[in-house]
């Protein structure tokens, strides 16, 4: 059980780049999620993917976001333009199908500072 | 509006002693709950659940406790260990709606000395 993968761990930016992190779950996980972590605050939800299709977005997630699960396998998360207020932990979780209250296993997260 | 809230921001307990972990929440569509452990550059970790039909669940040294008319979950580990220094978050979610779309308090830091 090699666990959901992010890639990068880390990412610093300059304000008004762009960044991608991508995520890769459970293999035999159809349920695909984003998180966002601030500093002394729990994880919030911000999107949620059942094989390829986008099923629910969060108000939290801007225009500036996108996230994309194009073969219902490995997702990215594509934040333009980056403002300092973007800075935190992203995380990404899976639970497999079929399992209503599987809980989510979630990676160990990437930490995106922007300067 | 925090619908999840863990207003104890650190606990220190003995080890061998017990640790008990507070959650308040708001929101009376919230029918199932969990508890995640996090470690310092790690993701949160699954440690135990329980859906609204029930008052307890129990897993090993870890007990949740559900009271619905408080809108206020506990969780109990007895007895405490060192490993278990880490912080816990109460995580809330309404089963009829997407699975996984989890509400988390802002976490407890606990801290178990030798």
């Amino acid at each position: 059980d090699t666990g959901v993968s992010q890639n990068p761990r880390h990412k610093i930016t300059k304000r008004g780049q762009n960044v991608t992190f991508r995520c890769d779950p459970i293999s035999e996980h159809n349920r695909l999620y984003w998180y966002r972590q601030t500093l002394g605050q729990g994880p919030e939800f911000l999107t949620y993917f059942q094989n390829e299709a986008q099923l629910e977005k969060s108000r939290l997630l801007s225009d500036r976001f996108s996230a994309e699960r194009p073969k219902g396998s490995f997702s990215t998360l594509e934040i333009q333009r980056t403002e300092q207020g973007d800075s935190a932990m992203y995380l990404c979780a899976s639970s497999p199908p079929g399992q209503g209250n599987s809980p989510l296993h979630f990676g160990n997260g990437t930490r995106l500072t922007v300067t | 509006d925090q619908q999840v809230k863990q207003n104890s921001p650190s606990l220190s307990v003995q080890e061998g002693r017990i640790s008990i972990l507070n959650c308040d929440y708001t929101n009376s569509m919230f029918d199932y709950f969990l508890w995640y452990k996090k470690y310092p550059a790690e993701g949160p970790t699954f440690l135990i659940s329980i859906s609204s039909i029930k008052d307890k669940n129990e897993d090993g040294r870890f007990t949740v406790f559900l009271n619905k008319s408080a809108k206020h979950l506990s969780l109990h580990i007895v007895p405490s260990q060192p490993g278990d220094s880490a912080v816990y978050f109460c995580a809330a979610s309404v089963m009829g709606t997407s699975y996984g779309k989890l509400t988390f308090g802002q976490g407890t830091i606990l801290t178990v000395h030798p």
